[in-house]
């Protein structure tokens, strides 16, 4: 499975948009990339997956890069609800490894 | 709004006891993981199944842990004998029926287990 690398901490004012990279260089063409994040005492939650193609939903934006060796997760507009670890993960299975994620501080 | 339930939510107990975690994945899924987490080294996955038969359970250490399904709606984690090192955030997850690929899993809140 590729590996991803991730910054270990990022803080980001309330009410901006959090960049959150991931490198993923060794992944293969039919590994899709996930995002999750975990929020204090909870269980992780799903937030967005991709293959090749930008993504969109109601919690947040994924860019890939067109070769696909790195991504970037956008929280367009943070909250101090949004502070969390957030993982990227690749996967092409139900095999889902998560590493240590980017811990996240949304500030007032 | 269809949840991943976990009972019970926090445990107890000492070494040597034998340690049952149960998981009520969300109606219709039918995929199961069992993950671990700890301080040291985070999120790992332990076993998971698909249609109730266990498709992986490499993550898992055999000689004291085992999972099962009794039925759909059911899925069960065992420690015999418990150790503290086994104390750790033990989370249970499912997912809907489909390509593998394309499938979220949904957490459960979690069974923090302390073994003292």
């Amino acid at each position: 499975d590729a590996k991803t690398t991730q910054p270990t901490s990022m803080d980001c004012a309330e009410g901006r948009a959090a960049n959150l990279p991931c490198n993923h260089s060794t992944i293969s063409g039919n590994e899709y990339v996930y995002w999750y994040r975990q929020i204090h005492s909870q269980g992780p939650q799903y937030i967005i997956h991709g293959l090749k193609n930008n993504e969109t939903n109601e919690m947040a934006s994924l860019i890939i890069t067109e070769d696909r060796k790195s991504s970037t997760l956008i929280l367009p507009h943070a909250t101090l609800r949004d502070t969390a670890v957030y993982y990227c993960i690749v996967r092409v299975n139900n095999d889902m490894r998560f590493g240590a994620g980017t811990r996240l501080t949304v500030k007032p | 709004d269809a949840r991943v339930t976990q009972t019970p939510r926090d445990k107890v107990t000492e070494m040597g006891q034998e340690v049952t975690m149960r998981c009520q994945p969300i109606l219709g899924h039918n995929t199961v993981f069992w993950y671990r987490q700890t301080m040291k080294q985070g999120l790992e996955l332990l076993a998971y199944f698909r249609n109730r038969a266990p498709l992986d359970d490499s993550g898992m250490p055999k000689d004291r842990f085992s999972a099962e399904m009794p039925d759909a709606t059911l899925a069960t984690l065992k420690i015999q004998p418990s150790e503290p090192r086994d104390s750790a955030v033990y989370f249970c997850a499912s997912g809907p029926e489909g390509l593998a690929r394309y499938n979220e899993q949904f957490f459960g809140p979690g069974t923090r287990l302390t073994v003292l």
